[in-house]
């Protein structure tokens, strides 16, 4: 039982390039959610899936894409990246008590 | 005002030492609530959740107050491996789509020998 695995762990890019995140669990739980996390603003909500095929914005979801084609997979996007997008980003499911399962971060950096 | 506040910290204390985290939150309608342990450059872990009553876990004891809209966390006898930051956090009722996990903004501990 792996929990909720991100990759990439690490990522380097231009501004203008794209990539994708992905983030896995194999809990088979319903939600799942994608944080970015930057020095002194603590965790914010970027999009959230409620099941298999939806999606729905968070807090600061300007920038990025998300789909949900398989309920173990949340694909985080980036089609044109920004500095301002340089942050710590975070994958989470949330069990059935409403706790949330986090994996262990991509690294973004946008020169 | 932001939805779940907590005092940044850091609070230093020596090892043994008990220490207090406070937090509040805005929305009384939230229904669950939690807190989370973040190492340094790692990724938020469960620590326990809060329940009405007050809960015990080892040397933490969380209590949370609705008529205040007020969580706490104790730590009894301090190790130096409880050095981290403590988030609050709070679960929105059932019926806020998604279920959304709203954070603080996290209060640091550092335990010194």
């Amino acid at each position: 039982n792996a929990g909720v695995t991100q990759t990439p762990k690490f990522r380097v890019l231009k501004t203008g390039q794209s990539m994708t995140l992905l983030c896995a669990q194999d809990m088979n739980h319903e939600y799942m959610y994608w944080y970015r996390q930057d020095p002194g603003m603590g965790l914010r909500l970027i999009h959230y899936s409620v099941g298999e095929g939806t999606t729905a914005k968070g807090e600061v979801p300007d920038g990025y894409n998300v789909s949900r084609l398989k309920k173990q997979n949340f694909l985080l996007g980036l089609e044109s990246a920004a500095p301002s997008q340089t942050s710590v980003y975070f994958c989470a499911s949330r069990g059935l008590a409403g706790e949330g399962f986090f994996g262990p971060g991509t690294r973004l950096t946008v020169l | 005002r932001k939805e779940v506040e907590q005092d940044p910290g850091p609070f230093n204390v020596p090892e043994g030492a008990t220490v207090a985290f406070n937090c509040t939150y805005s929305n009384s309608a939230s229904q669950s609530f939690f807190w989370y342990r973040q190492d340094c450059r790692k990724e938020p872990k469960l620590l326990m959740s809060v329940y009405s009553s007050g809960n015990e876990d080892g040397r933490f004891t969380a209590q949370l107050n609705r008529a205040s809209q007020y969580i706490s966390l104790l730590i009894r006898d301090s190790k130096l491996s409880d050095s981290a930051t403590y988030l609050c956090v709070v679960n929105k009722g059932v019926n806020n789509a998604g279920n959304m996990l709203t954070f603080g903004g996290g209060t640091r501990l550092m335990v010194k020998p």
